[in-house]
Parts: structure tokens; sequence; C-alpha cells
């Protein structure tokens, strides 16, 4: 199988601080990283795709300042929300494409953030 | 006009029904098409995917994909109560792009 694992799975914060979660892929390599963020009953929104070895690719009106994705391998992205806020407050979940594939996402855990 | 629409139900089915779940989208050059399973707190999981007209059958599952149409849909055949969740619907449009979700639909199986 396809393990894709996301860590923290959850997560408590003040506001202003911030928080990296981290996403990897285990028993395959992942040129191609996604993150997305859902709200209680709402679908998944997706917030940016993560290219290793180059910048990611934001959708619009998320802010890359604000949500920081670094891929710097095959098997890792990371995000990091920073001056986090309870408006940031979600699920957040990664998600993965085995590299030379098409199609197939492999999704991590999730994590869930809560900003105090 | 949203990418990928569903019906938001809750659809309600009896145990050991089929339950039809169906999708629409408005993108003519998506080509994989996608169906994944989440449980309440949980990320999502892949139950189907389907890349051409027609059905495609796993198990208690079907695929049914109509391009022309533009819609998408997944039976479930013998529904149980752990089939009780929200089915996302996503597609894609040329190889390598990324995947949109529909907002999904909740699917209660009562016993």
């Amino acid at each position: 199988g396809a393990v894709v694992s996301q860590h923290p799975s959850w997560v408590i914060c003040k506001s202003g601080t911030s928080v990296k979660i981290e996403c990897r892929s285990l028993d395959f390599q992942a040129t191609t990283m996604f993150w997305y963020r859902q709200f209680p009953k709402q679908s998944l929104m997706l917030m940016a795709t993560s290219n290793e070895g180059s910048k990611a690719t934001y959708e619009q009106g998320v802010e890359k300042d604000k949500f920081l994705i670094n891929h710097a391998s095959l098997t890792l992205s990371t995000l990091t929300v920073t001056s986090a806020h309870p408006e940031d407050s979600s699920f957040y979940i990664c998600s993965a494409r085995r590299s030379g594939a098409t199609g197939e996402l492999f999704f991590g855990e999730g994590s869930r953030l809560t900003v105090l | 006009q949203k990418e990928v629409e569903q019906n938001s139900g809750p659809l309600s089915v009896p145990e050991g029904a089929i339950a039809s779940l169906n999708c629409t989208y408005s993108d003519r050059v998506s080509q994989s098409f996608f169906w994944y399973r989440q449980y309440s707190g949980k990320s999502p999981e892949l139950i189907m995917s389907i890349y051409s007209n027609g059905d495609k059958e796993d198990g208690r599952f079907t695929a049914q994909l109509n391009k022309a149409s533009q819609y998408v849909s997944l039976l479930i055949r013998d529904s149980q109560p752990s089939d009780s969740a929200t089915y996302l619907c996503a597609l894609q449009g040329t190889s390598y792009d990324k995947v949109i979700f529909g907002p999904g639909t909740s699917l209660s199986v009562i016993p």
C-alpha cells in the first residue's frame, strides 16, 4: 500500500505562535504533495501544491506568507502556520501522489489545529 | 458554477439496500474521477477511481462515468451501517493536475 503519515495529529497553541505540521510518504516517493484544509461539515479545500525542490503553488486566497510550505525531499513536506489565530483552527490534511504516477491521492491522518 | 457538485444529503437507506450517490462536474477536460469515503473526524480514503466511460465494479461498489453528460456516480450494494460516512467525489484534469473535491454527500445506513 501507499502510506502517508502526518504529525502531529492534534495540536493546541496560543494565538500568535507558529505551528509546524509534517507529512511523510513512508513507502513511496512523492514528487508532489497537496495540503488541504477542512472546516467542520465542509469539504476539503485545497490550499497549496507542494513540489519537491521548488516553491509551492498556492490557491487563490491562501496567504503564502502565513502558510509556509517546504518540500525538501521526496518523502517529506511541511506546513507551518505562522502567527496562528483562532480563525486558523481547522483540520489540515496532506496528501501525496507517487512520483511518476497520476491521479490517486493517498492521505495522511490529518492534523487538528486549535488556536486559543 | 461550482466545479464539482454533489447533493449534500443526508441520504438515508435501510441496511441491505442500494445507495446511489451522484456527482456532476463542469470542466469538460476532466479525465480522472475518484470517490473517497470520509468518516467523521478522519481523513478521506480512496474507494474507487474511474477514467473511462461506463461502469467499474469493485466488490459492493460500482462507479459509473458518463463524460458526455458530465456526471459520475457511485452505487453501494448491500449497504451496511459501516458504510455510513461522507462520500466525496473528486476529479482531476490532465495528468499531474491538482485534485478538486466536491462538497460531499452524507450517507446514513439504517440498521
